[in-house]
């Protein structure tokens, strides 16, 4: 399996709401990233898995709140957000924190109202 | 913190014609340069890369050139098609121990048949 994959691909949620984004790989990869791209913009980086553990938090606003249970899965969990964060939310993966390719899953599609 | 700019924003081609791209990077520690091509409404896909011990990587139509003294690397593909009409963004790693990857802006390549 050589592929990063997302759920849900599209979500609608309202600014009280309480939502989580899934993301799972079957590479054996040990890095794991949440990245967030505005329309014609380039992916941002937020945060930064390497063996399970938290290696960076590029100064993302509390209400995004991201957890990795086990090596093949990050989720990403959301609470109380703001129109703004409306975007595409892509995970990705590689095979660890090194220089190494990372893949891109298809993302999923936030809208805050 | 590296900083990377990336031109043309917008490149029309006919088919057949070739198309380059530049990046410029500012962090010499930078040791690893990926080019991902984004259709629309679909997830980065990782095309070519490049790490810093090589000036030139070539895979069938497309060629990535490194000038690591002028910190700069350029896409190039060559007999252009329809179906290369994407937006490209090249990327540097901040060699920070955990990847970081800084993306360019963006260009967007229209190929005309």
């Amino acid at each position: 399996d050589t592929e990063v994959t997302q759920t849900p691909k599209h979500l609608v949620m309202g600014m009280t709401n309480k939502k989580s984004l899934k993301c799972e790989q079957h590479m054996g990869h040990r890095a794991m990233y949440w990245y967030k791209q505005k329309a014609k913009k380039p992916p941002e980086l937020m945060f930064v898995y390497s063996y399970e553990k938290l290696s960076i938090n590029e100064s993302v606003p509390s209400r995004f709140s991201p957890e990795c249970p086990n090596s093949s899965l990050l989720n990403l969990h959301l609470h109380a957000l703001q129109p703004e964060d409306s975007a595409l939310y892509l995970c990705a993966s590689s095979q660890d924190g090194g220089s190494n390719e990372q893949y891109f899953g298809p993302g999923t599609r936030l809208t805050v109202t | 913190g590296e900083n990377v700019e990336q031109h043309p924003s917008t490149l029309s081609v006919q088919e057949g014609d070739s198309a380059v791209i530049k990046c410029t990077y500012s962090d010499s520690a930078s040791n690893y340069f990926p080019w991902y091509k984004q259709e629309l409404g679909k997830r980065p896909q990782l095309i070519i890369d490049i790490r810093s011990n090589v000036g030139e990587k070539k895979d069938q139509r497309i060629a990535v050139t490194l000038n690591k003294t002028a910190k700069h690397f350029s896409l190039h593909i060559t007999e252009t098609q329809p179906e290369d009409s994407a937006v490209y963004f090249c990327a540097a790693d901040m060699n920070t121990g955990f990847q970081k990857l800084v993306f360019g802006t963006g260009t967007r390549l229209l190929v005309s048949p």
